[in-house]
Parts: C-alpha cells; sequence; structure tokens
C-alpha cells in the first residue's frame, strides 16, 4: 500500500539555521504531496503541496520539490525562526483514494534563540 | 469564515462505553474526513465522507464508525471503548473532490480510562 517516510526527530536547530527535513513515499500512480504543521494543542494546517512531478511548493519560506525520480518531497528552509518550532508531517493523497491522507511519523523541529 | 468546528475538546470515558464525536466543516465543504492520532501510530485515517456518503475507509475495526449528515456535519461513533482507542480526534474537510487540501479542527482528546 501507499506510505510515506521521513526523518525522525527532534531536530533542534539554532536560529537562522538551515533546515532540511526529509521525506521519501511509495505509491502507485501520481499521488499528490503535502507538508502539514501542527502547532502544540492544535490541529494541523497545510504548509505547501505539489501536484505533479518538479512541481516546487512554497509557503513562508518553507519549500519542497516534487521529485518523481527519487520519489522524494523534501522540506527546506534557509533561515528559520523559534516559531517555526512545531512538528511537521509529510503527506500523500493517492490516485482514486478521494481526499484521503497518508501521513508519515512526523518530525518535531526546536529551534532554539 | 468560520473553521472546522470539533466539539467536545476533551472527553474522558470508561472502558466499555461509546461515544460520539462531532464535526462542524466549513461552510461549503462536503468532504470530511477524519483520523486517529497517537504517540505510537501517529495520524491514521479513520473514514472520509462525501454528500453523505462514505467513500473511504481505513483499517480500523468495526466499533469505529461515522456517518455525515445533509448539512456536511459528521459524527463519528466508537462504540465497547478499549484503552488504546485514547487518543488525539482530528477532523478535516476539503472543498474539491479529491486530493484537495484538507481543513483540520482541533481535535477532541479522547481519554479512556
Amino acid at each position: 500500500g501507499d506510505s510515506v517516510t521521513q526523518m525522525e526527530g527532534p531536530v533542534t536547530l539554532s536560529e537562522e539555521a538551515f533546515l532540511t527535513i526529509n521525506c521519501t513515499y511509495t505509491a502507485t500512480g501520481y499521488p499528490s504531496l503535502f507538508w502539514y504543521v501542527q502547532y502544540p494543542g492544535e490541529g494541523l494546517q497545510l504548509l505547501l503541496k505539489a501536484t505533479k512531478a518538479d512541481d516546487k511548493g512554497s509557503n513562508k519560506g518553507f519549500e519542497a520539490t516534487y521529485r518523481k525520480e527519487t520519489t522524494s518531497f523534501h522540506l527546506e528552509k534557509g533561515s528559520v525562526q523559534v516559531s517555526d518550532s512545531a512538528v511537521y508531517f509529510c503527506a500523500l493523497s493517492a490516485n482514486n483514494a478521494g481526499n484521503m491522507l497518508t501521513f508519515g511519523g512526523g518530525t518535531r523541529l526546536m529551534v532554539k534563540p | 469564515k468560520a473553521g472546522v468546528t470539533q466539539t467536545p475538546r476533551y472527553l474522558i470515558k470508561t472502558r466499555g462505553q461509546q461515544v460520539t464525536l462531532s464535526c462542524s466543516p466549513i461552510s461549503g465543504h462536503r468532504s470530511v474526513s477524519w483520523y486517529q492520532q497517537t504517540p505510537g501510530q501517529g495520524l491514521q485515517f479513520l473514514f472520509e465522507y462525501f454528500s453523505e456518503t462514505q467513500r473511504n475507509k481505513g483499517n480500523f475495526p468495526g466499533r469505529f464508525s461515522g456517518r455525515q449528515f445533509s448539512n456536511s456535519r459528521s459524527e463519528m461513533n466508537v462504540s465497547t471503548l478499549e484503552l488504546g482507542d485514547s487518543a488525539l480526534y482530528l477532523c478535516a474537510s476539503s472543498l474539491a473532490v479529491d486530493r484537495a487540501e484538507a481543513f483540520f479542527g482541533q481535535g477532541t482528546r479522547l481519554t479512556v480510562v
């Protein structure tokens, strides 16, 4: 079946450091790919998405590129802030699966001043 | 525009009891999905409803059920509660038919004692 694997955390960075959170997926066909973020005590919020190969999703300084050849969708940010501290989830939505999302295990990011 | 509203926010139930959780989607959204979030299993898909019909179902026992009403509001029910059902239950609504952005509620924290 479909699956998403992302790097385990926690990831601890200093403010203004470069961030990469790795995400790889297994799915048939051409899924849509998403990054969601969860702040403490909150539900999930969409951070960015990409719907086809080579698409780059971007939002709030975060970027991720849909790489079909490596089945990856790594999240990057050039300079993290303390306010970026949260749990990040990579997810896919497969063809013919409605709006069902398959999530990775989540990566906790902690940014220190 | 109001977001996704889940009620109640917190619940404590005893083993063997049943529970009903409620979700009001964003106005105009006809797709509602439910997810279970636990520290051990992460985010797992329960089911999706679209226009009152269940479109997809995750790998959960029959004790977990749901329904959607004509106004798109949804409920999920868990019967014969087990300790392992303790989790954060998240509801998400989507506007489009498939692979659409999901808007999540803050969740219902269920504790089974």
